[in-house]
């Protein structure tokens, strides 16, 4: 079965810091989908970024860049130069190829607080 | 366009009372989600839908948990006997067609049994 860890449940930084949120999974399938999640304070969950197996290639979009390494399972999310409206629990989620639709399983969550 | 939208977005029941969350999904997306949110932890897949067809409700906790969606739009996941357990935020998840899409999230519903 899958599964996703987040470590770190809560992350405090002052603005204009850099965030590195950590998150590592477990899949047997070979072909899979990783995901981050933002859910502010209103609760509803924004997508933020998504990555299939087959592209280890890391990228930066705007303030949120990725990591994606298959040789240590692990998918981590940094966003530079932090602002408060950045305040929110961020979810890292695992999407597997053989389940039915897309069902996500995700990760307790990292909580980011960020002061001005 | 108008998002995915459910509602009551609170409720609170009495321990024993049946309850019914209805989810509005983004027009035309096919794939329709439920997904349970427990307090300070992560979403937790409940069932799925594609058009009518529920093709996955391993998630379900037990038989007291019960989700349509009988014309491929609007979905109802309706709880009988509610619980203190049941206490969580409800969410709904809509996405389209294509294979691995973004899925849209509604506001949840947050039900409280007391």
């Amino acid at each position: 079965a899958q599964k996703v860890t987040q470590a770190q449940t809560e992350i405090s930084v002052v603005e204009k810091e850099d965030v590195t949120l950590d998150c590592v999974y477990e899949t047997r399938d070979t072909t899979y989908y990783l995901f981050w999640y933002k859910q502010p304070p209103s609760g509803e969950l924004v997508f933020l970024i998504r990555r299939n197996s087959f592209d280890e290639q890391n990228e930066i979009s705007g303030r949120y860049s990725w990591n994606f390494q298959k040789s240590t399972s692990s998918f981590n999310f940094t966003i530079t130069a932090s602002q408060v409206v950045d305040s929110a629990v961020y979810f890292c989620a695992l999407s597997e190829a053989g389940a039915a639709g897309n069902k996500l399983t995700f990760g307790g969550g990292t909580r980011v607080l960020v002061k001005p | 366009g108008a998002g995915v939208s459910q509602s009551p977005r609170y409720k609170v029941a009495k321990r024993g009372q049946d309850v019914a969350l209805r989810c509005d999904p983004i027009s035309g997306h096919v794939s329709l989600f439920w997904y349970q949110q427990a307090l300070g932890q992560g979403p937790e897949f409940l069932t799925y839908f594609q058009n009518e067809a529920q093709l996955d409700k391993s998630g379900l906790p037990s038989d007291r948990f019960f989700a349509e969606r009988p014309e491929g739009s609007v979905s109802t996941l309706k709880i009988q006997r509610t619980q203190q357990e049941d206490s969580a935020v409800y969410l709904c998840a809509s996405s389209s067609r294509l294979a691995y899409n973004e899925q849209f999230f509604g506001p949840g519903t947050r039900l409280t049994v007391l």
